[in-house]
């Protein structure tokens, strides 16, 4: 079974600071994904990437960065954190290739910044 | 432009009941479609997917969909609810990009 892993389900952070948010997956994927989820708006992709070291912007990737140094490992920080980036937030990993494009979701972190 | 609509924010079914979460899409090309379930507090958990071929999908925890091309639907069902079938229902489309669109998400409440 894939097993995505994330280090934190729940954070409270305060407006300014900077805020990592740490993203395993244990399958060997070469993609991985990070969304926000808030009600009515389902996911939206705010970075995602296909290999190490590459990344590519998703739909809202404002106030993120992202790192990938290591294939297993998907990091997503924020920069100054803003009470608007109070979500869930959750990382998803997939199989380069056709017909592999079923992605896999970790528990997902609930960041509050208060 | 490429989307996914789920146009019902909840769904109410009595349990033993037969139930359909609904989901239509727009997208250029062939699609590939997906249904993922997310129970309270949880992540998303992949349920079925659509790719080609046979028009009736079946997935996990005796879910199925079908895939109405002229209608560009792709309803989630199942013959017989359960309790435990109570969760949030997302569906989701691969875009052009590769990349999946997400509808909003279904909540689906099973009543005993």
């Amino acid at each position: 079974d894939v097993k995505v892993t994330q280090s934190s389900r729940y954070l409270v952070k305060r407006t300014g600071e900077k805020v990592f948010l740490e993203c395993v997956q244990d399958m060997d994927h070469e993609n991985m994904f990070w969304y926000r989820q808030d009600p009515g708006l389902g996911l939206r992709l705010i970075y995602f990437s296909y290999d190490v070291k590459m990344k590519e912007k998703g739909d809202i990737p404002e106030g993120y960065s992202v790192s990938r140094e290591k294939k297993e490992r998907f990091s997503l920080i924020l920069e100054s954190a803003s009470t608007n980036q109070t979500s869930m937030y959750l990382c998803a990993s997939s199989r380069t290739g056709v017909r592999q494009e079923t992605q896999y979701f970790g528990p997902g972190t609930r960041l509050l910044v208060l | 432009a490429q989307s996914v609509a789920q146009p019902e924010d909840q769904v109410n079914v009595a349990e033993g009941n037969p139930l359909t979460v609904k989901c239509t899409y727009s997208v250029s090309g062939n699609p590939y479609l997906f249904w993922y379930v997310q129970y309270p507090n949880r992540g998303l958990q992949f349920l079925l997917k659509y790719i080609t071929g046979d028009n009736l999908v079946k997935g996990s925890y005796g879910f199925e969909a079908e895939f109405n091309k002229s209608q560009t639907s792709f309803h989630l069902k199942k013959p017989s609810a359960l309790v435990s079938d109570s969760a949030l229902y997302f569906c989701a489309v691969r875009d052009s990009n590769y990349q999946l669109i997400w509808g909003a998400g279904t909540k689906l409440i099973i009543k005993p």
